[in-house]
């Protein structure tokens, strides 16, 4: 049974880079089944995608964040990870490490996703 | 970006109570649509994909439907753990994948 946790900094300064590791067990990264992502959200506020990778290195964004986000994949350690740039007060949430797969439904896949990691809560604050 | 509309936003219902959750689309999504079910403190969960399809080990009470801009999620009759936060999601265009702003269901 597919498992992530994250893992990373709780505490993270303005103008700082948030980094946050996902530990998948149960599972390979380097399955092509899987699309591996984040999704935060703020204290109270609703979901909002950041982006996932896929087993062939492809990146997706949230065209929002894009130019300050980074999502990699170490199949080493089956571990995939993101960085945030330049943070502000507003980028303070929970964090998901999330795993999407394509449902078949007649020709064509829908992709959901179906494992979550616990969610690990990052503060941006001096 | 396609954007996600839930209503309500919030809604009060008693066990037993039918309940629908309408999601629309600021475009056709087909039904690349998902629904999310979130108890407070813990990871949403995976309840429909595709629009009417019930996610395995997700009680049949739960339903989906709807295709192009309208959606809704139903509960025929609302048991005491139903009550959480519903999210839609569209899949159809990506990146990004836009969630709904969420509706709140309480007894």
């Amino acid at each position: 049974q597919l498992q992530l946790q994250e893992s990373g900094p709780g505490l993270v300064k303005p103008s700082e880079t948030l980094s946050l590791t996902c530990t998948v067990s149960g599972g390979s990264i380097s399955s092509s089944s899987y699309y591996w992502g984040w999704i935060r959200q703020p204290p109270g506020k609703g979901l909002e995608w950041i982006g996932s990778i896929y087993y062939s290195g492809s990146t997706y964004y949230n065209p929002s964040l894009k130019s300050r986000v980074t999502i990699s994949a170490d199949t080493s350690k089956n571990q995939f990870s993101l960085k945030l740039s330049s943070v502000t007060a507003t980028d303070t949430a929970v964090y998901y490490c999330a795993s999407s797969r394509g449902f078949l439904e007649g020709l064509y896949y829908y992709y959901a996703v179906d494992v979550w990691g616990q969610g690990t809560t990052v503060t941006v604050s001096s | 970006d396609i954007q996600m509309t839930q209503s309500p936003s919030s809604l009060s219902a008693s066990v037993g109570d039918r309940v629908t959750i309408t999601c629309r689309a600021s475009q056709s999504i087909s039904t690349y649509l998902n629904w999310y079910q979130q108890k407070p403190g813990k990871a949403p969960k995976l309840l429909i994909y595709a629009a009417s399809s019930l996610q395995s080990g997700v009680p049949s009470r739960f339903s989906g439907s709807g295709s192009g801009t309208d959606f809704t999620l139903t509960i025929s009759s609302l048991q005491p753990e139903d009550f959480a936060t519903y999210y839609c999601q569209q899949s159809y265009n990506t990146p990004p994948s836009t969630f709904g702003q969420g509706t709140k269901l309480e007894i």
